[in-house]
């Protein structure tokens, strides 16, 4: 098993240029998030799918879409990046959304928006 | 509001000794569970201990260890034995039973350093 992984590990972008964070796991999980990791501040849910097809908002949606069309893919997409959006971005799964259950979470990406 | 504090932002300990990071949270939950994750310089998250709020008796993995109270919302966790791959930044995290999102609630961080 792969586990979770994610790309790129590293990203520079101009500010209002577009991409998109690719995340996959193999291990049949329905719950997926991302979250993003700023200096002094831990990390922070973005978004997350509870099933293929059903996603909704985290703490900190604003500048961030998503989607679920499989259950193994999850996509984070920033529409126009901000330097605000420089940050460290992880992707996590587990089998469902039980909160005792054990995240697993992908290398994280790390992204300089300039 | 939902909240976790770490307020030791950094720590360092001689190789082979104890040490103790704290964390405090917030909370009007009675059911919830608390997480230690350790992440390395190679960035990657990886869980150490779990608690679950219900259970009294203070969770343990090998050389990591909880001291949960509940009542004073205080979750320290002690490492033994320090040995130097248990230099990280070490996050204290949080959910509510309840919770729809599956958010952990994650505190500020401490880096904690194990010297030779």
């Amino acid at each position: 098993n792969a586990g979770v992984t994610q790309t790129p590990k590293f990203q520079v972008l101009k500010t209002g240029q577009s991409m998109t964070l690719q995340c996959a796991q193999d291990m049949n999980h329905e719950y997926m998030s991302w979250y993003r990791q700023d200096p002094g501040m831990g990390l922070r849910l973005i978004h997350y799918s509870v099933g293929a097809g059903i996603t909704d908002q985290g703490e900190v949606p604003n500048g961030y879409n998503v989607s679920r069309s499989t259950t193994e893919d999850f996509p984070l997409r920033l529409l126009s990046a901000a330097p605000s959006q420089t940050s460290v971005y992880f992707c996590a799964s587990s089998y469902h959304r039980g909160t005792n259950e054990k995240l697993f979470f992908g290398s994280g990406t790390q992204l300089s928006v300039l | 509001a939902q909240t976790v504090t770490q307020s030791q932002p950094e720590m360092s300990v001689q190789e082979a000794e104890t040490v103790t990071l704290s964390c405090t949270y917030d909370t009007s939950e009675n059911n919830y569970y608390l997480f230690w994750y350790k992440q390395p310089p190679s960035r990657q998250m990886i869980l150490v201990i779990r608690q679950e709020a219900y259970k009294q008796q203070n969770a343990t993995e090998n050389r990591f260890s909880v001291n949960f109270q509940k009542a004073a919302k205080s979750f320290s966790l002690k490492i033994s034995d320090s040995q130097l791959g248990d230099t990280a930044m070490y996050f204290c995290a949080f959910t509510p039973v309840t919770s729809n999102t599956g958010k952990l609630i994650f505190g500020q961080g401490t880096t904690l350093q194990v010297k030779p």
